[in-house]
């Protein structure tokens, strides 16, 4: 069974710009959560979608957002990019739960 | 969501059991405890979980106190392997997927010394 997967592995960006970054999750499973893991720091929750809606969002400005498609996949937007974006973005994927099922993340640089 | 704190890191010898221990003084009644391993530049990945008394599978043990106020996850005989992150989660699993947007925290770094 394949596991959570994102793109890219690496994305560098500079200040002012938008970055997109993408999520598939297990096959079968329909939620997909967000995290945020700055440098040094634990996982924030951002956002979770379900059956092609967001469901909750966590403690973000609104250039944050995202969308999550027919199949599942997901994809995370983050507008007019700045500094202490920076960080490495995880996706979830759940089914029934409890446990959630980690990608390999998104490593994002804001220059 | 019942707020959690941890040590900050341990350090441990090959070989060892390692005991970490979870605060969870504001613990609701349907929460249950949930405990994630992370590799640097990787995904958190699911060690075990318990509601109360003891859990134990393949790779470690919880144990929670009639109180559920702490946890304790149990690592026998650790690894250099095993040298890694550990998150303590409390949250509901009752009210389905959503109840898992849980904010993890910093962790404990467990460092395993040969």
């Amino acid at each position: 069974e394949a596991g959570v997967t994102q793109s890219p592995t690496h994305l560098i960006k500079t200040r002012g710009q938008q970055a997109t970054l993408r999520c598939s999750p297990i096959s079968g499973h329909t939620s997909v959560y967000w995290y945020q893991q700055a440098l040094g720091l634990g996982l924030q929750f951002l956002l979770w979608y379900d059956e092609g809606e967001e469901r909750n969002r966590g403690n973000f400005p609104p250039r944050f957002s995202g969308r999550q498609f027919p199949n599942y996949s997901s994809e995370l937007n983050v507008n007019a990019l700045e500094l202490e974006d920076s960080a490495l973005y995880l996706c979830a994927s759940i089914h029934f739960g409890p446990e959630q099922f980690f990608g390999p993340g998104t490593r994002l640089t804001v220059l | 969501l019942a707020k959690t704190t941890q040590p900050i890191s341990m350090d441990s010898y090959e070989g060892q059991e390692v005991n970490i221990t979870c605060s969870h003084n504001n613990i609701a009644t349907n929460d249950y405890i949930t405990w994630y391993q992370q590799f640097p530049s990787q995904g958190p990945r699911f060690i075990i979980q318990g509601y109360k008394t003891k859990v134990t599978n393949e790779v470690a043990s919880l144990f929670i106190p009639a109180d559920r106020k702490s946890s304790t996850l149990s690592l026998p005989r650790v690894s250099l392997s095993d040298t890694a992150v550990y998150y303590c989660l409390v949250g509901d699993i009752g009210s389905g997927a959503g109840s898992y947007q849980l904010t993890f925290g910093k962790g404990t770094k467990l460092s395993v010394i040969p």
